[in-house]
């Protein structure tokens, strides 16, 4: 089974500090996703990195950064945290390679999820 | 307008009976559909994939893709309590990313 884990399950912080969150994948997954969900708006997509030092941009990248040093690992960063980043980040991994033909590789695996609180 | 849209809910069953849940969007281009099923404080997990239009079954679950109308759904048959969950739809076009509903949270009662 594709297990993909999160540092903390819930984190509370003050504004302007710095946050990282950690996420670990251990199936050798190619694609690994930064989401975050607010009630009402869905899963939004924040960051996405398909390879090592490899990252894009999703829909709401404004206020975070990523790193992603090693294959398993994708760490979102909250360079001075807010309070609207108040949220539950999950974090994903999918094997990638496109959907074609390929049954489940673009299948997104998420973690248990970081409920973060920004006072 | 969003581009995915889903109900909410709540939406409350008892035990046994057919679960419904659908969600319409407006990208024309979006050729892969899917649902997720997430637990209160869990992350999601994939229920159901389906390609371009048609069913897909799999159990007691039970996909529909109509892209002429733009709309997807999910049926769950003899529904259970550990049904209860909130169900997120998402859609695709050719690459990775995913949009997805806002999620309907269905509670079947024993």
């Amino acid at each position: 089974d594709v297990k993909v884990t999160q540092s903390s399950r819930y984190l509370v912080k003050r504004t302007g500090e710095k946050v990282f969150l950690e996420c670990v994948q251990d199936m050798d997954h190619e694609n690994m996703f930064w989401y975050r969900q607010d009630p009402g708006l869905g899963l939004r997509l924040i960051y996405f990195s398909y390879d090592v030092k490899m990252k894009e941009k999703g829909d709401i990248p404004e206020g975070y950064s990523v790193s992603r040093e090693k294959k398993e690992r994708f760490s979102l960063i909250l360079e001075s945290a807010s309070t609207n980043q108040t949220s539950m980040y999950l974090c994903a991994s999918s094997r990638g390679q496109g959907w074609v033909g390929s049954g489940d590789s673009n299948t997104q695996y998420f973690g248990p999820g970081t409920r973060l609180t920004v006072l | 307008q969003k581009e995915v849209e889903q109900d909410p809910g709540p939406l409350s069953v008892p035990e046994g009976a057919i679960v419904s849940l659908n969600c319409t969007y407006s990208n024309s281009a979006f050729q892969y559909f899917m649902w997720y099923r997430q637990y209160s404080r869990k992350g999601p997990e994939l229920l159901m994939y389906t390609y371009s239009s048609g069913n897909k079954e799999d159990g007691r679950f039970t996909a529909q893709v109509d892209k002429s109308s733009k709309y997807i759904s999910l049926f769950i048959r003899d529904s259970q309590p550990s049904d209860s969950a909130t169900y997120l739809c998402a859609m695709s076009e050719e690459d990775y990313k995913l949009s997805f509903g806002a999620g309907t949270t269905v509670t079947v009662r024993a």
